[in-house]
């Protein structure tokens, strides 16, 4: 298996700007993660899915995010309108009985 | 609530140092314990993990073990190498419970030749 892939790797934006990262999960794991991490506030859990369905939204910011899980391999995470404080690396994760594999990243920057 | 704690970092050693970072946790279940380590540009990986009371996990030169008694899961390695710079995270899992993990804040670990 080619384990979590996410797209881009990296993004560029302006200010305002609408912005989608895109996770396709490991074939068979049957929960999906999105997370945020900065230097200033570390790792954070944004939104979890369990069999496309959302359990968890609580760690997303504000209503500006938002996150679908259309199919089970694929989800996306938008940002709209996005904000230089949106700038981070923004993982995705998926697992099957506890254990997370996490894919690469995607590293935002928001000018 | 669920809590882990690991030791505040960075963390400087010479090459072939013995490491410990500490990690205490607090659960209201039974947890599964994991440490993952993040390298420079990438994405977290599982380093090890433990899944009951005095299991000790163990992978690339590194291990620790479960003590449900002192609510601990320490990480550590006999003799470190400049590879193993990186930041390491403890994190649990409630085996009965949502399948999130609850992380540490992470220690940075720099190993200089």
């Amino acid at each position: 298996d080619a384990g979590v892939i996410q797209s881009p790797r990296h993004e560029v934006t302006e200010m305002g700007q609408e912005v989608t990262l895109r996770c396709k999960p490991i074939s068979g794991h049957d929960y999906l993660f999105w997370y945020r991490q900065t230097m200033m506030r570390g790792l954070e859990l944004l939104i979890y899915f369990n069999n496309n369905v959302p359990i968890d939204d609580s760690g997303m910011p504000e209503d500006r995010f938002s996150a679908k899980m259309p199919n089970a391999s694929f989800s996306t995470l938008k940002i709209q309108p996005s904000e230089p404080r949106d700038s981070a690396v923004y993982f995705c994760a998926s697992s099957f009985r506890g254990e997370q594999f996490f894919g690469p990243g995607t590293r935002l920057t928001v000018l | 609530g669920d809590s882990v704690t690991q030791m505040e970092g960075p963390v400087t050693l010479s090459e072939e140092a013995f490491l410990t970072i500490n990690c205490t946790y607090t659960a209201t279940g039974y947890p599964s314990l994991f440490w993952y380590v993040q390298y420079p540009g990438e994405g977290l990986q599982l380093l090890l993990k433990a899944t009951k009371a005095d299991d000790k996990g163990s992978n690339k030169g590194f291990e620790a073990t479960y003590r449900k008694e002192t609510t601990s899961f320490h990480l550590e390695k006999g003799s470190v190498q400049v590879s193993d710079s990186a930041v390491y995270f403890c994190a649990l899992i409630l085996i009965q419970g949502a399948q999130k993990l609850v992380f540490g804040q992470g220690t940075r670990l720099t190993i200089n030749p």
